[in-house]
C-alpha cells in the first residue's frame, strides 16, 4: 500500500532556482495539504486543496504555488527559492466532509536552499 | 481563526513515570475535530487519536489516555508508565468542519524518556 508518496525525498537548491515537489495519494482522498516543519515551529500549513482544481492558502503561503489538476496529485512549487524556504515539507491527505478523519502523511521532503 | 497551543516545548521524564502533554485550542466553530500525532526520531508522523467536539468522553488505549474538556478548550494526552520508545515529538491538531476543513497543528512537545 503506497498511501501518500512524496518526491523527491531530498533536494539541494541554489537561491533563485525553481523546483516542484510532487505529492501523490492512492486513497481517493478529496483533501490534500502541504505543510512545512521547522525547529520549534511545529507544522505550518502552506496551501491545501479541497478537491480537484480547488486550492486555498494556509498560514505561510508566500513564495509557494500549488496545483491540483488531478485528484490524486498535489504539486507544490517554489518559483524562486530562498534560504528561508529550507525546511522539511510534508504532504498529507484525508477524506472529505462527513468523515473529518485523520490526515495521512507522506514521509517528508528535505529541502535545502543555499 | 483557529489556534492550537502546546505550551510545553520539551519534557523529560524517567522511565515508568506518568506524563501529561497539554493542548489548548481556539476555534469559533461549534463542530470541530481534534487529533494527536506522534513523530518519533525517524521523522514520520503517526496518527494516535481523533476526537469530535460533540463527544467529550475520555478515552484510554493501553498506556495512553486522552482528556477532552470543552469547558476549558483542552485536549490533554497522558502516557502512563512511560517507556523509552515513547520518546518523540507529539503534536496536537484541530480541524474545522467547514467546506475547506483547514487543519492547524500546535508547535509540538518533545518528550524525552530517560532509562
Amino acid at each position: 500500500n503506497a498511501g501518500v508518496t512524496q518526491t523527491p525525498k531530498f533536494r539541494v537548491l541554489k537561491t533563485g532556482q525553481s523546483m516542484t515537489l510532487l505529492c501523490a495519494q492512492d486513497m481517493n482522498h478529496e483533501y490534500m495539504y502541504w505543510y512545512r516543519q521547522d525547529p520549534g515551529m511545529g507544522l505550518r500549513l502552506i496551501h491545501y486543496s479541497v478537491g480537484e482544481g480547488t486550492t486555498a492558502k494556509g498560514e505561510v503561503p508566500d513564495g509557494y504555488n500549488v496545483s491540483r489538476l488531478k485528484k490524486q496529485n498535489f504539486l507544490l512549487g517554489l518559483e524562486s527559492a530562498a534560504p528561508s524556504q529550507t525546511s522539511v515539507y510534508f504532504c498529507a491527505s484525508s477524506h472529505g466532509q462527513g468523515w473529518a478523519g485523520e490526515l495521512f502523511f507522506g514521509e517528508g521532503s528535505r529541502l535545502t536552499v543555499l | 481563526a483557529q489556534k492550537v497551543t502546546q505550551a510545553q516545548t520539551e519534557i523529560s521524564v524517567v522511565e515508568k513515570e506518568d506524563v501529561t502533554l497539554d493542548c489548548v485550542y481556539e476555534t469559533r466553530d461549534t463542530t470541530y475535530y481534534l487529533f494527536w500525532y506522534k513523530q518519533p526520531p525517524s521523522g514520520e508522523l503517526v496518527f494516535l487519536i481523533r476526537r469530535n467536539s460533540f463527544d467529550e468522553q475520555n478515552e484510554i488505549s493501553g498506556r495512553y489516555s486522552w482528556n477532552f474538556q470543552k469547558s476549558t478548550s483542552s485536549f490533554n494526552f497522558t502516557i502512563t508508565a512511560s517507556q523509552v520508545v515513547d520518546s518523540a515529538v507529539y503534536f496536537c491538531a484541530l480541524r474545522d468542519s467547514g467546506g475547506y476543513q483547514k487543519v492547524t497543528f500546535g508547535t509540538g512537545t518533545k518528550l524525552q524518556v530517560i532509562p
